[in-house]
C-alpha cells in the first residue's frame, strides 16, 4: 500500500521568501511522485512529476522538487514566493507500471498563504 | 486544450435522494476517476474506470456506485444520499498509466 504525508496543513511566507512544502511518501514499489496545485474554485493542476529520471524535477511557475529515496521525501520548493502562489498544494504518489492504471494517492494538502 | 467537464458546480439534495454526478472528457482517455475532497483529508479515491464498462473500487466506495457506458463519460451515483456525503467531488481522467491526471472544476454537493 502507498501513502503520502504532508507536514504542515498551513504554511505562511512573505512575498519574495523561500517556499518549502514538505512531503513524505511510502510505497512498496518504485513510485511516481507528483505535486498538484489547486487555486480557489478550480480543479487541480499538475505542477511537476517525478518518474525515476533526474532526481531534481523542475515544474511550472518556478517550482521544483527533489526526490530523496533515502529520506522517502519529495519536498516542493520555490526560491521566491509571489502573491499568485497562494493556493492549496497536494503531493501524490502512484505505483509505477503494473495495474495501477495511474491512480494517485494524495496527501492531506498544504494551504500556502503569501503575505505582502 | 484538454477538458474535463463536470455537469454541475453546486448541487443541493435531500437525504435519501438518488444523486447523479456527471463527468465528460474530450481527450479520449482510457482512465477516469472520482475523488472526494474534504478539508484536512485531501483527496480520496471513490471509484475509477480503466475502460468502458470496467470499474474498480477505490479507497472509499461505500454508498457510491459508478457507470461508464461510453469512453468519454463517467457517472458517480449516490444511491441514497446521506449528510456525510456532503463534499466536493472531483472527476479526473488520464492516459493509461501515465499518471498525469486532468481534473474537472469539481461539484460541491450539499446533502440536507
Amino acid at each position: 500500500a502507498q501513502s503520502v504525508t504532508q507536514l504542515g496543513s498551513h504554511v505562511s511566507v512573505s512575498e519574495g521568501a523561500l517556499v518549502l512544502l514538505r512531503c513524505n511518501y511510502s510505497s512498496s514499489v518504485p513510485p511516481y511522485l507528483f505535486w498538484y496545485v489547486q487555486y480557489p474554485n478550480q480543479g487541480l493542476q499538475l505542477l511537476l512529476k517525478y518518474t525515476s529520471a533526474a532526481t531534481l524535477v523542475k515544474g511550472i511557475n518556478g517550482f521544483e522538487a527533489e526526490f530523496k529515496k533515502s529520506e522517502t521525501s519529495f519536498h516542493l520548493t520555490k526560491p521566491s514566493a509571489h502573491m499568485s502562489d497562494a493556493a492549496e498544494y497536494f503531493c501524490a504518489v502512484s505505483e509505477a507500471g503494473g495495474t495501477s492504471y495511474g491512480k494517485l494517492t494524495f496527501g492531506q494538502g498544504t494551504i500556502l498563504t503569501v503575505h505582502p | 486544450d484538454v477538458k474535463v467537464t463536470q455537469s454541475s458546480r453546486y448541487l443541493v439534495k435531500r437525504t435519501g435522494e438518488k444523486v447523479f454526478l456527471e463527468c465528460v472528457q474530450d481527450m479520449d482517455h482510457e482512465n477516469m476517476f472520482w475523488y472526494r475532497q474534504d478539508p484536512g483529508l485531501g483527496l480520496r479515491l471513490i471509484y475509477f474506470s480503466y475502460d468502458v464498462k470496467m470499474k474498480e473500487k477505490g479507497d472509499i466506495p461505500e454508498g457510491y456506485s459508478v457507470s461508464r457506458e461510453k469512453k468519454e463519460r463517467f457517472s458517480l451515483i449516490l444511491e441514497s444520499a446521506s449528510t456525510n456525503q456532503t463534499s466536493m467531488y472531483l472527476c479526473a481522467s488520464s492516459y493509461a498509466d501515465h499518471g498525469k491526471l486532468f481534473f474537472g472544476s469539481g461539484t460541491q454537493l450539499s446533502v440536507l
